[in-house]
């Protein structure tokens, strides 16, 4: 089993509507979990950092750790052609020095 | 403030051949990881550099090796190229201890291509 779970999509939905990607994982020592966003052929690019339970917004984006289901979410609202990317989770322990990324879910955005 | 940035963009060699990867660091960031995203699949860890020094390995051979540099740029060695080395190399930049988060930001990546 992975430590990390993400299903790889691909996800399509129009434009307007509200996007939800979710990873779950296994470790119980992560304890900062992060959102990358990555167009094909690029760097993943870091959209959002959380570290305790609870909701964390900005934007149109918001994010969402629930430790005890061991479950994170990242919505998007009013989405737009331009959100079409792969999503990758990542999640660090304290004490650890690597990420740990979840497999990445590619999202499309149509018009 | 630059980003990180990394060479050479595109790379192709033959199975067995050597490789080095190079990465530069955001401004004002010591800490160097490297990670390899196979096509389809999420960044794996390969190792991480702080202050010139290895702080920790994932799961790969020591034919994997790195350099970190006094400006903090670094080094991905790849020694004897397989066919599975194929990938997208992801240089990310941090400043634990410095910054509030140990927060990764990564660069564009090299794309490795081993015939």
């Amino acid at each position: 089993q992975k430590e990390v779970e993400q299903d790889p999509g691909p996800l399509s939905v129009p434009e307007g509507a509200i996007v939800s990607l979710n990873c779950t994982y296994s470790n119980s020592a992560f304890q900062y979990f992060m959102w990358y966003r990555q167009y094909s052929r690029k760097g993943p690019e870091l959209l959002m950092y959380t570290y305790s339970s609870g909701n964390k917004e900005d934007g149109r984006f918001t994010a969402q750790v629930d430790k005890s289901s061991k479950y994170i979410s990242l919505f998007i609202r009013d989405s737009q052609p331009s959100d079409s990317a792969t999503y990758l989770c990542a999640m660090l322990a304290g004490t650890a020095s690597k990420l740990t990324f979840g497999t990445g879910t590619r999202l499309q955005v149509t018009l | 403030e630059t980003g990180v940035t990394q060479s050479p963009t595109h790379l192709i060699k033959t199975r067995g051949q050597q490789v080095t990867l190079r990465c530069s660091s955001q401004s004002g960031h010591n800490t160097v990881s490297w990670y390899q995203q196979a096509l389809g699949q999420g960044p794996q860890f390969i190792f991480q550099y702080y202050r010139e020094e290895e702080n920790g390995r994932g799961n790969f051979p020591p034919r994997f090796s790195g350099l970190q540099f006094p400006n903090y740029s670094s080094e991905l060695n790849v020694n004897a190229l397989e066919l599975d080395d194929s990938a997208l190399y992801l240089c990310a930049s941090s400043a634990p201890g410095v910054t509030s988060t140990d927060t990764q930001y990564f660069g564009p990546g090299t794309r490795l291509t081993v015939l």
